[in-house]
């Protein structure tokens, strides 16, 4: 595909369970970004991933919160024994650009995730 | 804690008029960049401007940068009903290994 694409689009799911989020980057972006947004708010930052560097994982709201990336690719966060407050869409971008300077992010449609 | 706050939180014109929006940021950046949503949709790229530009044009966009105020306008000249959606500025702190931080957004409605 030529965008960023995130699995699922929706998930409902009962407080405690354990849910996985997925996103597959654009083909040779070498930054992926995840991100939280509650209803009408802005971009919370969750974790960063940078080429084979360390993940930034300072955005992480609590230990129930994961997310790895397997072969400098696809990502999957996942949340275990959610809670309500969890409810939000999570956002996932991905940039060609490396090192310094930033760069433009080239975001998916989000996983919209509700707790019960 | 958010790098960059938009101001207004929400803006209503008419259609044709000019809208503005602020974003203020509290460190030192590399650069800052302008995304639109649509309701219920990803963030799209506008616009970027580096740290040692002061004003950026891109159609009917005009972005401008004040690192001594520390502050960004976004302008969208002659608005159409199209252009309603939230816009967001976000910023690479040169002291957080250049991640992305978004402020709250503006929501902006275009009334045709």
């Amino acid at each position: 595909g030529a965008g960023v694409s995130q699995s699922p689009s929706n998930k409902v799911t009962e407080k405690g369970k354990d849910v996985e989020l997925r996103c597959d980057p654009i083909s040779g972006h070498t930054a992926l970004y995840w991100y939280r947004q509650s209803l009408g708010q802005g971009l919370e930052f969750l974790i960063y991933f940078q080429g084979n560097s360390a993940p930034d994982k300072s955005g992480l709201p609590s230990d129930r919160f994961s997310a790895e990336r397997t072969g400098g690719s696809v990502s999957t966060l996942t949340i275990q024994r959610t809670q309500q407050e969890d409810s939000a869409v999570y956002l996932c971008a991905s940039s060609p650009h490396p090192g310094q300077g930033g760069g433009e992010l080239f975001f998916g449609e989000g996983s919209r995730l509700t707790v019960l | 804690s958010q790098q960059g706050e938009e101001d207004p939180q929400a803006l209503s014109i008419q259609e044709g008029e000019n809208a503005t929006m602020n974003c203020s940021y509290k460190t030192s950046i590399n650069n800052l960049q302008w995304y639109r949503q649509n309701s219920g949709r990803g963030l799209v790229h506008l616009i970027l401007i580096r740290s040692n530009e002061r004003e950026k044009h891109s159609g009917r966009l005009r972005v401008t940068l004040d690192t001594s105020k520390k502050s960004s306008s976004l302008l969208i000249t002659a608005s159409r009903a199209a252009d309603t959606a939230s816009y967001f500025c976000a910023t690479d702190e040169r002291a957080a290994g250049n991640k992305l931080t978004f402020g709250g957004g503006t929501r902006v409605l275009v009334k045709p």
